[in-house]
């Protein structure tokens, strides 16, 4: 897996666009960037994944640069229950035999 | 039941008790994972199960034993554990071990005394 960077803590004031960003310099060709994030004593939750390409579901946005060495989750109205920590990773296989979730960037929405 | 559930959600061992943790998942995937996330901690994977058979022991101690009776049900034997693996133990389970694509159920607080 890609080593990724995310800042360890963010705010974002309710009803605002959160944007969360993460470095993947070393990612390769075939990896994805996905998005979990874990609210407080709660399993980890799959948000959103992508490879080249933006992506846009329901919970989310994806933008991820044309290089491919970062990427930004984008929360575009967040709420309260938004509070969480954020997960970025980056790769293929989960056969890593290792840790493939790091310490996130706890996101803090406040009213 | 939807998702992936975790039996018990609470367990208080002493360090000498056998207990089992108990995961289902009820979304036809093929591979199913055993994560710990210790306080303060990220989180650790600790085994990897796909079509039953194990894939990944992340140097994991012998005193937790995995069970994958099949690709629905995944097991955690626990036996003459220590304080400090009082932690959130987790279960995902995902399509297939080459997606990250994960589904994690609630976890299993469990406190070692």
């Amino acid at each position: 897996d890609a080593k990724t960077t995310q800042p360890p803590s963010m705010d974002c004031a309710e009803g605002r666009a959160a944007n969360l960003p993460c470095n993947h310099s070393t990612i390769s060709g075939n990896e994805y960037v996905y998005w979990y994030r874990q609210i407080h004593s709660q399993g980890p939750q799959y948000i959103i994944h992508g490879l080249k390409n933006n992506e846009t579901n329901e919970m989310a946005s994806l933008i991820i640069t044309e290089d491919r060495k970062s990427s930004t989750l984008i929360l575009p109205h967040a709420t309260l229950r938004d509070t969480a920590v954020y997960y970025c990773i980056a790769g293929r296989n989960t056969n890593a035999g290792k840790s493939t979730f790091g310490d996130g960037t706890t996101l803090t929405v406040k009213p | 039941e939807t998702g992936v559930t975790q039996t018990p959600r609470h367990l208080v061992m002493g360090m000498t008790n056998k207990k089992s943790l108990k995961c289902e998942q009820h979304l036809g995937h093929n591979a199913m994972y055993w994560y710990k996330q210790s306080a303060k901690k990220p989180l650790e994977l600790m085994f990897v199960y796909n079509f039953k058979e194990q894939t990944e022991n992340n140097s994991v101690p012998s005193r937790f034993s995995p069970e994958c009776p099949n690709s629905s049900h995944l097991f955690l034997h626990l036996h003459t554990l220590q304080p400090e693996d009082s932690a959130l133990y987790l279960c995902a389970s995902s399509q297939g071990t080459g997606a990250y694509e994960q589904y994690f159920g609630p976890g299993t607080r469990l406190t070692v005394t």
